[in-house]
């Protein structure tokens, strides 16, 4: 099966940086994804992992390593509008089924 | 709009009733899951289908609820005989059939019983 650990709240002020820690547990590796979740919306792809490193996309970067079972999502230049759920997965074998951790709830702050 | 679609995007009924939802994938998706969540929570797998064969069912799922894909386009949740802790939001996502598998998910229908 799949065990998904994110912390459930962070605190962040506008224009610094914020990394968004994940640690999973899976019974076979295929990638890793995070998306992002604004209160009473859908999630929304933000990124998707499957080799050890950091991948940039804009603001937003994620960073995964197999081997210690650990991905971060890094958010430079924070923006109000970036508060939200981040919401870390991991699918099993065959993409059949995706976990979602329980999210971390990001706030913003002037 | 090409997303994925959701109906109704609100239901609220009484203990006891049955519900049905729908969801419309984007057209070339042959991948469709349905997922339930509550505040506070991450997405809870319930579903998924490849085509119109149900391919998975989550273990936490009852005997109340019911998805079909009859076509192997939209997909229909039911649940039977509802309960107040069948109050979450149902979301629907789907995915293309090959490479990368991320989901776009629908906006959800969210259920209230009261």
């Amino acid at each position: 099966g799949q065990n998904i650990d994110q912390p459930t709240e962070m605190t962040a002020t506008e224009g610094a940086i914020v990394q968004i820690n994940c640690t999973y547990q899976t019974s076979g590796f295929n990638g890793l994804f995070w998306y992002q979740q604004h209160a009473g919306e859908a999630p929304t792809f933000l990124s998707y992992n499957v080799l050890d490193g950091l991948e940039e996309k804009g603001r937003f970067s994620s960073f995964l390593s197999r081997s210690k079972g650990y991905s971060y999502l890094l958010l430079k230049e924070l923006q109000m509008k970036d508060s939200a759920s981040y919401l870390c997965a991991a699918p099993s074998g065959g993409y059949q089924k995706v976990t979602f951790g329980t999210g971390t709830k990001l706030q913003v702050i002037p | 709009d090409t997303g994925v679609s959701q109906d109704p995007r609100h239901k609220i009924t009484k203990r006891g009733q049955n519900v049905t939802f729908r969801c419309d994938p984007i057209s070339e998706h042959n991948r469709l899951y349905w997922y339930r969540q509550t505040l506070g929570q991450g997405p809870e797998f319930l579903t998924y289908f490849q085509n119109e064969a149900q391919l998975e069912k989550s273990r936490l799922l009852s005997d109340r609820f019911s998805a079909e894909r009859p076509k192997g386009s939209f997909s229909t949740l039911e649940i039977q005989r509802t309960e107040q802790g069948d109050s979450a939001m149902y979301l629907c996502a789907s995915s293309p059939p090959a490479g990368r598998t991320e989901a776009f998910f629908g906006q959800g229908t969210r259920l209230t019983v009261v």
